[in-house]
Parts: structure tokens; C-alpha cells; sequence
């Protein structure tokens, strides 16, 4: 059974950072793109970034580029997102989702909330 | 950036109508096309892949349509599990936009 368990969310000051991860279990992990997808508090789903199966290609929202990485760890079947100079607008649910077929994210996790506040 | 317009923002319907939502892409996105449901406190659900394949498990009174730009999502008879915010997304290009939701009601 595939499983998308994230974690790592929290309060964080504005200008801080944070590092969430998504462990991944039930299939061949570096077989498969990986994505972050947010969604702010009564808003929209707002896709963040991905990365390739191995890590070597990645790609980010404009809004994020330059301050958030993603990376995969393939012995840990993780997948992370390091969030820096974080501002209140990145408040949201931290979505992590496997892609399949035609770029569609077939797998998600249940999401960890991450509030950026003083 | 591929930008992805769906309309209506909100929807009322009743039980056993047939509901239609529309996403417009600013480009060609060829059949890059999915649609997810969203319940709260849940995570997003694949419905249709490739702009009109069913994913496994979901009922098939869900059907995808549309090429290029225009691309349309069809509830033939809706259940009350089905009242929830369908959001499409395009994959042909990063960043793989969302658009905005469509919120379906209860009338």
C-alpha cells in the first residue's frame, strides 16, 4: 500500500526557517517524481515544487524560488522541503504527492501545517 | 507560467443533477489535464488523468473532456459525496499551475 507521511511542521517566526519531510513507503521511491503542494487556510491548492527520481532536476513556483529546496533521500525513502525566510504567506498545509501518469499526482499525504507568525 | 482558470467559483445543485466545470489553460497543455476533489481536512483526491481517464476506484459518473485550451469536467448524476471543491491542474509544464476551485453545494 502506498503511504505519504509527513511531518516536520510547525510555528516558525517570520524570516525563519523549517524543514518538513514526507516518508514514503509501499513503492519504488526513486521511481517517481515527488511534489510539494500548499494550500493556505479557506484557500486554494497551490502547487510548490518537485523533484526527479534521482534529485538531479527540480523546479519551483515563482513565490518560493530561492528560498525553499527540495531534496530526496533515497535510503530513507524521504522526501524533504527546507523553507527559509519564511513570511507569513507561507502559511499552509504542506501537501507532499507522488506523480504518475501524464504529470497527475495520484498519491498525497494528509498534510502537515506549517504557521509562519511572531 | 501556464495559467488555469476554472468557472463557476461556486456551484448549487441538487442530488442526481448533472454539473459541469470548465478550466481554461493560457496555452496549449495539450491533454495535460487532471481534476482532484477536495473534502476539508483531507487530501486531495486524483479523479481524471490525461484530461478524460478515469483513475482507478472512481466512480464512472465522473468523466473528463477537452484538448488544448478548454477542458470540462462532468458529474452525470450527483451522489452527496460529492459535494466537496474540484480543482483542475495542468502537468504539461512546471509550474504544474492549479486553477482556482470550484465550490459544489448542496441546493
Amino acid at each position: 500500500e502506498v503511504q505519504l507521511v509527513e511531518s516536520g511542521g510547525g510555528l516558525v517566526q517570520p524570516g525563519g526557517s523549517l524543514r518538513i519531510s514526507c516518508a514514503a513507503s509501499g513503492f519504488t521511491f526513486n521511481g517517481y517524481w515527488m511534489h510539494w503542494v500548499r494550500q493556505a487556510p479557506g484557500k486554494g491548492l497551490v502547487w510548490v515544487s518537485r523533484i526527479n527520481g534521482d534529485g538531479s532536476g527540480t523546479n519551483y513556483a515563482d513565490s518560493v524560488k530561492g528560498r525553499f529546496t527540495i531534496s530526496r533521500d533515497s535510503a530513507k525513502n524521504t522526501l524533504y522541503l527546507q523553507l527559509n525566510s519564511l513570511r507569513a504567506e507561507d502559511t499552509a498545509v504542506y501537501f507532499c504527492a507522488r506523480e504518475a501518469d501524464y504529470g497527475a499526482n495520484d498519491y498525497w499525504g494528509q498534510g502537515t501545517l506549517v504557521t509562519v507568525s511572531s | 507560467d501556464i495559467q488555469m482558470t476554472q468557472s463557476p467559483s461556486s456551484l448549487s445543485a441538487s442530488v442526481g443533477d448533472r454539473v459541469t466545470i470548465t478550466c481554461r489553460a493560457s496555452q496549449s497543455i495539450s491533454n495535460y489535464l487532471n481534476w482532484y476533489q477536495e473534502k476539508p481536512g483531507t487530501a486531495p483526491k486524483l479523479l481524471i488523468y490525461a484530461a478524460s481517464s478515469l483513475q482507478s476506484g472512481v466512480p464512472p459518473r465522473f468523466s473528463g473532456s477537452g484538448s488544448g485550451t478548454d477542458f470540462t469536467l462532468t458529474i452525470s448524476s450527483l451522489q452527496p459525496e460529492d459535494f466537496a471543491t474540484y480543482y483542475c491542474q495542468q502537468s504539461y509544464s512546471a509550474p504544474c499551475t492549479f486553477g482556482q476551485g470550484t465550490k459544489l453545494e448542496i441546493k
